[in-house]
C-alpha cells in the first residue's frame, strides 16, 4: 500500500522568501513521486517527477525536490516565492511495479504575501 | 504541448440521472484514468484503461461507473444513476507508459454537481 502525507494544509509566505512544502511517503516497493500544482478553476499540472534517476528533481517555474530514501521525504522547494506561485500543491506516489494509479496527499495551499 | 481535453466543464444534473463525462487523451498515450476530487478533499483514484479494458480500479469505482473508448480518440465515464456524493470536480488523465516515467497528464476537468 503507498500513502502521502503533506505536512501542512496552509503554508504562507512572503513574495521573494523560500518556498518549502513538505510531503513523506510510504511505499513498500521502489517509488515515482510526483508534484502538481493546482490553480484556481483550472486542473492539475505536473511540477516535476522522480523516477529513480537523480534524487534532485529540478521542475517547472523554478521549482525543485529531493528524494530521499533514509527519510522517506520528497519536498518541495523554491528559493524566492513569487505572487504567480499562490495555489495548491499536490504531492503523489506510484509504485514501480503492481499498481500504477497515483496516491494523492491531501494537499498544501500556498499562499504568497506581497 | 499537447493537452488532455475534457468535455464539459461543468455540468449539473438531477439525483438519479446518468451522466457521460468525455475526455480526449493526448493522441500517443496508451494509459487512461479518471481521478476525482471532491470539494476540500484530496484527489482520489477511480479507474485506469489500458489495451481497451480496465486494468485497476478503486473501491469507489463500483457498478454505477462505467468507462469506455468508444472510438480511437475519446474516453469516457458514465455515472448511471447520480448521487449527491458524486458532486465532485472529475480529472481524465492519460500517460504514454504504465510505469509513468514520463508522468501523467491532466485534463482542467470536469466540476459535476448532483442536485
Amino acid at each position: 500500500a503507498q500513502s502521502v502525507t503533506q505536512l501542512g494544509s496552509h503554508v504562507s509566505v512572503s513574495e521573494g522568501a523560500l518556498v518549502l512544502l513538505r510531503c513523506n511517503y510510504s511505499s513498500s516497493v521502489p517509488p515515482y513521486l510526483f508534484w502538481y500544482v493546482q490553480y484556481p478553476n483550472q486542473g492539475l499540472q505536473l511540477l516535476l517527477k522522480y523516477t529513480s534517476a537523480a534524487t534532485l528533481v529540478k521542475g517547472i517555474n523554478g521549482f525543485e525536490a529531493e528524494f530521499k530514501k533514509s527519510e522517506t521525504s520528497f519536498h518541495l522547494t523554491k528559493p524566492s516565492a513569487h505572487m504567480s506561485d499562490a495555489a495548491e500543491y499536490f504531492c503523489a506516489v506510484t509504485s514501480t511495479t503492481g499498481r500504477r494509479a497515483l496516491t494523492f496527499g491531501s494537499g498544501t495551499r500556498l499562499q504568497v504575501q506581497p | 504541448e499537447p493537452e488532455v481535453t475534457q468535455t464539459p466543464s461543468h455540468q449539473v444534473t438531477q439525483m438519479g440521472q446518468e451522466v457521460i463525462l468525455r475526455c480526449v487523451p493526448i493522441s500517443n498515450h496508451l494509459y487512461f484514468y479518471w481521478y476525482r476530487q471532491i470539494l476540500g478533499q484530496k484527489v482520489e483514484f477511480l479507474v485506469s484503461f489500458y489495451n481497451n479494458e480496465i486494468s485497476e480500479k478503486s473501491e469507489i469505482f463500483d457498478d454505477q461507473f462505467s468507462v469506455e473508448r468508444p472510438d480511437g480518440s475519446n474516453f469516457t465515464l458514465k455515472i448511471r444513476s447520480t448521487k449527491l456524493e458524486d458532486s465532485a470536480m472529475y480529472f481524465c488523465a492519460s500517460s504514454q507508459d504504465s510505469g509513468s516515467s514520463y508522468g501523467y497528464t491532466f485534463g482542467s476537468g470536469t466540476r459535476l454537481t448532483v442536485v
